[in-house]
């Protein structure tokens, strides 16, 4: 089956203890993304990779940071969270930036506190 | 910078009834034009789009016509379900460069349908 699957799905910290958030996919995309949900502001874009090795930031990148070794992970890392990282967390990926249809995974609930 | 304006919710109807979600977009140009779903506890799954003015999307009763006179992209269906239940959002995809590939989404509207 077709999908993005993101680990683990719900995560409670401390702050400013390291804390990384899996995404992997097995549709062979070339473009992966991060998200945050956050209430009344929608979802907005973190970082992007648009193939392996080539990542880059989004609309709110500051205190995160993301790696494309292989093509079906992007992890999200968080080298020290902080309260307002509390939030819920989407990858996404499609074939390629072009392509209209983008995947979602289930989502990363992540409470700092 | 791109962005889009969605209706604000939550929006409450009884099972049967019309349902109108309000999205207008501020782009240059003519970006694609997406309506996304999320049903509780679920990613978002594309609902329907349009790529190109007049365009209109549809899928499973959804129904929504890119109007680039009013800059608009309007999510109907003319007989809601229980089923329907849901977070909609509206987003566009960035045309160029570096957000070529990016969703600039609303900020979502919570449809509850009773039976």
């Amino acid at each position: 089956e077709a999908q993005v699957t993101q680990n683990p799905r719900y995560l409670i910290t401390v702050t400013g203890k390291k804390l990384t958030v899996t995404c992997s996919q097995n549709m062979n995309h070339e473009y992966m993304s991060w998200y945050r949900q956050d209430p009344g502001l929608g979802l907005r874009q973190i970082y992007y990779s648009m193939n392996v090795e080539v990542t880059d930031k989004g609309d709110v990148p500051e205190g995160y940071k993301v790696s494309r070794k292989e093509k079906r992970n992007f992890p999200l890392i968080l080298e020290s969270p902080s309260p307002n990282q509390t939030s819920l967390y989407f990858c996404a990926s499609s074939l390629t930036s072009s392509s209209y249809e983008q995947y979602f995974g289930p989502g990363t609930r992540l409470t700092v506190t | 910078g791109d962005s889009v304006t969605q209706m604000e919710g939550p929006v409450t109807l009884s099972e049967e009834a019309f349902l109108t979600i309000n999205c207008t977009y501020t782009a240059t140009g003519y970006p694609s034009l997406f309506w996304y779903v999320q049903y509780p506890g679920e990613g978002l799954q594309l609902l329907l789009k349009a790529t190109k003015a007049d365009d209109k999307g549809s899928n499973k009763g959804f129904e929504a016509t890119y109007r680039k006179e009013t800059t608009s992209f309007h999510l109907e269906k003319g007989s809601v379900q229980v089923s329907d239940s849901a977070v909609y959002f509206c987003a566009l995809r960035g045309q160029r460069g570096s957000t070529l590939g990016r969703l600039y989404f609303g900020r979502g509207t919570q449809l509850t349908v009773w039976p």
